[in-house]
């Protein structure tokens, strides 16, 4: 069975400075791979997806994501972060029909 | 099209009692996926229902259980609540259940087990 490890459970970041969270995942067999944000007391929010094809996916509001499948990774990054960035962020691999999550990153964006 | 929506928002129960919490998906939708958030374990799923059929199952015991309505709602019901029940369960729908489709997550339903 599939497992996710999201390495950092927290990250503090300045507004306007860079940050990655981290993700691996335990198989390199064809996997789709997704990253959800959840904001206090609301459900989970796609915020990009890798299915197939460019390695490097992106989503509208200046995330982006690669997938690493020698290094079975598929971190997060955004080059300058706000305030409302501020929420859980989980990484999720498909296994057989159902997402497996990590456990999820803090991302405190502080002013 | 209005978002999924959960029933109850909020929910307090006894040990020993049962739950019932309701999940109405997109409209188009026809399947429906659960997931229990807890602190200590995460995000787990629970089990997906396509066209009234329940397509895939966790590692959950029997007293979790789930149906889907000919409207594709779906309702889950925990039995005899233990305290470690005390989470957040999520709903998602997709229009035909595959990992390919994004999964649309509800609000949840907060249950806390005295």
């Amino acid at each position: 069975a599939q497992s996710v490890t999201q390495l950092d459970s927290q990250v503090p970041v300045f507004e306007e400075a860079p940050v990655e969270l981290r993700c691996n995942y335990s198989s390199s067999v064809s996997v789709y791979l997704f990253w959800y944000v959840q904001y206090p007391n609301q459900g989970l929010q796609l915020l990009l997806k890798y299915l197939s094809g460019s390695t490097l996916v992106k989503s509208i509001n200046g995330f982006e994501a690669e997938f690493n499948k020698s290094q079975t990774s598929f971190h997060l990054r955004k080059p300058s972060v706000h305030i409302s960035d501020t929420a859980e962020y989980f990484c999720a691999v498909s296994d057989r029909g159902k997402l497996i999550f990590g456990q999820g990153t803090t991302l405190q964006v502080k002013p | 099209k209005a978002g999924v929506t959960q029933t109850p928002r909020y929910l307090i129960k006894t040990r020993g009692q049962q739950v019932t919490l309701s999940c109405s998906p997109i409209s188009g939708h026809r399947s429906v996926s659960w997931y229990q958030q807890t602190p200590g374990q995460g995000l787990q799923f629970l089990f997906e229902y396509f066209s009234e059929t329940q397509r895939n199952k966790g590692n959950f015991p029997g007293r979790f259980s789930g149906r889907q309505f000919s409207n594709s709602r779906s309702e889950m019901n925990v039995s005899t609540l233990e305290l470690g029940d005390s989470a957040l369960y999520l709903c998602a729908s997709s229009p035909g259940g595959s990992l390919q489709e994004t999964q649309y997550f509800g609000p949840g339903t907060r249950l806390l087990v005295l």
